[in-house]
C-alpha cells in the first residue's frame, strides 16, 4: 500500500526558514515524480513544487521560486521541501504527491495527510 | 499557464439526486484530466483519470466524460458520503492546475 507522510509544518514568523519532509513507502520512490501541493485555509489547491525522478529536475510555482526548494534522498525514500523567507501568504496545509510516471508528470495519484505550516507574528 | 475553471461553485443537492460538475480548460488539454474529492480536513482522493477513466476502488456511480476543453464529473445517484468538495486539474503541461472546486452540499 502506498503511503505518504508529511512532517515539519509548524509555527513560524513571517522571515523564516521551514523545512517539510515526505516519507514515502509500498512503492519504488525513485521511478516517480514527487510534487508538494498546499492548500490555503478555506482555499483550493495550488501546485507548488516538484523533483522529477528522470533527470533530477525541479520545478517550481512562480510565487516561489528563489525562496522554496524541493529535493528528494531516493536512498531514504524522502521528499523535502526547504522554505526560506516565508510570508503570511504561505500559510496553508503542504501535501506531498506521487505522480503515476517520471519526467515531468503530475498525474497524482496518492496524497499524504498534509501538514500545516502557519506564518504570523 | 493553463486555466481550469469549474462550475458551479456550489450546489445544493438531495440524497439520491444526479450532480454533474463541469470544468472547462482555457486551452485543448486533450484527455488529460484527474477529477478529485476532498472532504473536510482529509487529502484530495483521485476519482477520475484521463478524463473518464475510473479509479480502482471508486464507486461506479462516479463518471467522468469530456475532451479538448470541456468535461464533466458526474454522480449518478448521489449518497450521503458524496457530500465533499470536487476539483479537476489538468495534467497536460506544467504547471499543473487546478479548478477552484465545486462544493456539494446537501439541500
Amino acid at each position: 500500500e502506498v503511503q505518504l507522510l508529511e512532517s515539519g509544518g509548524g509555527l513560524v514568523q513571517p522571515g523564516g526558514s521551514l523545512r517539510l519532509s515526505c516519507a514515502a513507502s509500498g512503492f519504488t520512490f525513485s521511478n516517480y515524480d514527487m510534487s508538494w501541493v498546499r492548500q490555503a485555509p478555506g482555499k483550493g489547491l495550488e501546485w507548488v513544487s516538484s523533483s522529477s525522478a528522470i533527470g533530477g529536475g525541479t520545478y517550481y510555482a512562480d510565487s516561489v521560486k528563489g525562496r522554496f526548494t524541493v529535493s528528494r534522498d531516493n536512498s531514504k525514500n524522502t521528499l523535502y521541501l526547504e522554505m526560506k523567507s516565508l510570508r503570511v501568504g504561505d500559510t496553508a496545509v503542504y501535501y506531498c504527491a506521487k505522480a503515476t510516471c517520471g519526467g515531468n508528470c503530475y498525474r497524482f495519484d496518492c496524497w499524504g495527510q498534509g501538514t500545516l505550516v502557519t506564518v504570523s507574528s | 499557464d493553463i486555466q481550469m475553471t469549474q462550475s458551479p461553485s456550489s450546489l445544493s443537492a438531495s440524497v439520491g439526486d444526479r450532480v454533474t460538475i463541469t470544468c472547462r480548460a482555457s486551452q485543448s488539454i486533450s484527455s488529460s484530466l484527474n477529477w478529485y474529492q476532498q472532504k473536510p480536513g482529509k487529502a484530495p482522493k483521485r476519482l477520475i483519470y484521463g478524463a473518464s477513466s475510473l479509479q480502482s476502488g471508486v464507486p461506479s456511480r462516479f463518471s467522468g466524460s469530456g475532451s479538448g476543453t470541456d468535461f464533466s464529473l458526474t454522480i449518478s445517484s448521489l449518497l450521503p458520503e458524496d457530500f465533499a468538495t470536487y476539483y479537476c486539474q489538468q495534467t497536460y503541461s506544467g504547471p499543473p492546475t487546478f479548478g477552484q472546486g465545486t462544493k456539494v452540499e446537501i439541500k
